[in-house]
């Protein structure tokens, strides 16, 4: 069966510094995958999607890349500010309508 | 606009006794889902409904869960006898369409955590 792996140990980055999170899939060739960040208490908000081809996307300070060789994505946050501090999905569709879930990463920025 | 919202955000029920949880997803979104986190685990798809069509049960634990959306806005997820490995935070998200090829995201509510004691 399909298998997301996160990096499931908190992941701590000094202020300023980039943030890399992992995400590992298996048994799967997904057209897209979408990475959503989620605060204690809230529920995830998305972030971005990536596509089977589509090497690297940007938005502000986020960069996803995408190696369907590897079967993995990276999520980085360059810059990294204490607000960044999060727990980080990553989602893969699964049929035409359902989401398959990593555990998630939590991101520490430590001022 | 409003964004999912999710009533109640706490509940603390005693085993043995029924729920009830409810989702107002985004005006306009056809489609809604339920999602049960436990601490440290991803996202358990629960159910889906789309539109007027059946919904797709298959993520449901146990027959003592249900679901129903009313007039393909407000839905509600029945939990009856709980038990304590059904305490968890359960999700409500809603989508302006399917993810499919399309890669729509899907907005969350903030949840209710549900403790069974």
């Amino acid at each position: 069966s399909q298998k997301i792996e996160q990096n499931s140990e908190a992941l701590n980055i000094q202020e300023g510094k980039t943030a890399t999170l992992t995400c590992n899939y298996t048994n799967y060739s997904p057209a897209y995958l979408q990475w959503y960040r989620q605060d204690p208490g809230r529920g995830p908000v998305f972030l971005l999607l990536i596509r089977e081809n589509e090497k690297e996307k940007r938005k502000e300070r986020l960069k996803v890349t995408f190696d369907t060789t590897l079967k993995q994505s990276l999520f980085h946050i360059t810059a990294s500010q204490p607000a960044d501090s999060a727990t980080y999905l990553c989602a893969l569709p699964w049929g035409n309508y359902q989401l398959i879930w990593g555990a998630g990463t939590k991101l520490i920025i430590k001022p | 606009g409003a964004g999912v919202s999710q009533s109640p955000s706490n509940k603390v029920t005693e085993k043995g006794k029924d729920v009830e949880l409810r989702c107002d997803p985004i005006s306009g979104h056809t489609a809604l889902y339920w999602y049960r986190q436990s601490l440290g685990q991803g996202l358990e798809f629960l159910i889906y409904f789309q539109g007027n069509s059946a919904p797709d049960k298959s993520g449901l634990p146990s027959d003592r869960f249900s679901a129903e959306r009313t007039g393909g806005s407000v839905s509600t997820l029945t939990i009856q006898r709980t038990q304590q490995e059904d305490s968890a935070v359960y999700l409500c998200a809603s989508t302006l369409g399917l993810p499919g090829l399309a890669g729509y995201e899907q907005y969350f509510g903030p949840g209710t955590r549900l403790t069974v004691t």
